[in-house]
């Protein structure tokens, strides 16, 4: 099984729509996070959280929230989605416990249509 | 603020031919430094990492890339591409306390048969 899990891998949806992308880890790690990607634009960070009880918006909050909701868990959600949502969307994890071995570990993917 | 540029968007080389693939930061301070690759459907894999010491540091698939400060450079290199790493790549900075992960806007490396 992968370390770190996201579903669904793919979903088409419509405008309007409220969309949950689901994300969990087998790692351990304290720290998650949400990117987005699109093409030319590289990874963008939409939420980040340290713990359970701490999150944090990044660069392109807007239109999105999230829940963690266990130390492995770590849900995003698109309350109205719109079709300038439509992208990849990475979670990742880190393990801060560990400065030398801090890296991001990321999910698969999760690709995301709205029309 | 922090940022990193990769100015070449796509790289297209001959399979056994050398690659380095540029990347640039901005940052006040010694920066810790990544270089992802992506397969074409797959997440992001860790390449190589620099937190400190040596300036050149070896990574997997051969890959290696070199910390040059007075440059504000991380370029990454391989002395004979293969097929299999056509791929995007990503490189990434982060900050001192390691609360975000800043990522480049990619280079897409074609390899030509």
């Amino acid at each position: 099984d992968a370390d770190v899990t996201q579903t669904p891998r793919n979903r088409i949806t419509k405008t309007g729509k409220r969309i949950m992308l689901e994300c969990s880890q087998t790692k351990g790690h304290d720290r998650m996070y949400w990117y987005r990607q699109d093409p030319g634009l590289g990874l963008r960070l939409i939420y980040y959280s340290f713990d359970v009880k701490d999150i944090n918006k990044g660069e392109i909050s807007d239109g999105y929230s999230v829940s963690r909701q266990a130390q492995a868990k770590f849900s995003l959600s698109l309350e109205s989605a719109i079709p300038n949502q439509t992208a990849l969307y990475f979670c990742a994890t880190s393990d801060y416990r560990s400065p030398g071995a801090n890296v991001l570990t990321f999910g698969a993917g999760s690709r995301l249509t709205v029309l | 603020a922090q940022s990193v540029t990769q100015p070449d968007i796509h790289i297209t080389v001959s399979e056994g031919a050398s690659l380095e693939l540029r990347c640039n930061y901005s940052y006040g301070a010694t920066p810790y430094l990544f270089w992802y690759v992506q397969s074409p459907g797959q997440g992001l894999q860790l390449l190589l990492k620099y937190f400190s010491g040596d300036t050149l540091v070896q990574g997997i698939k051969g890959f290696e890339a070199e910390f040059k400060r007075s440059q504000s450079s991380f370029n990454l290199r391989k002395p004979s591409v293969h097929w299999s790493d056509a791929a995007e790549y990503f490189c990434a900075v982060v900050q001192y306390n390691f609360n975000k992960f800043y990522f480049g806007s990619g280079t897409k490396l074609n390899v030509k048969p």
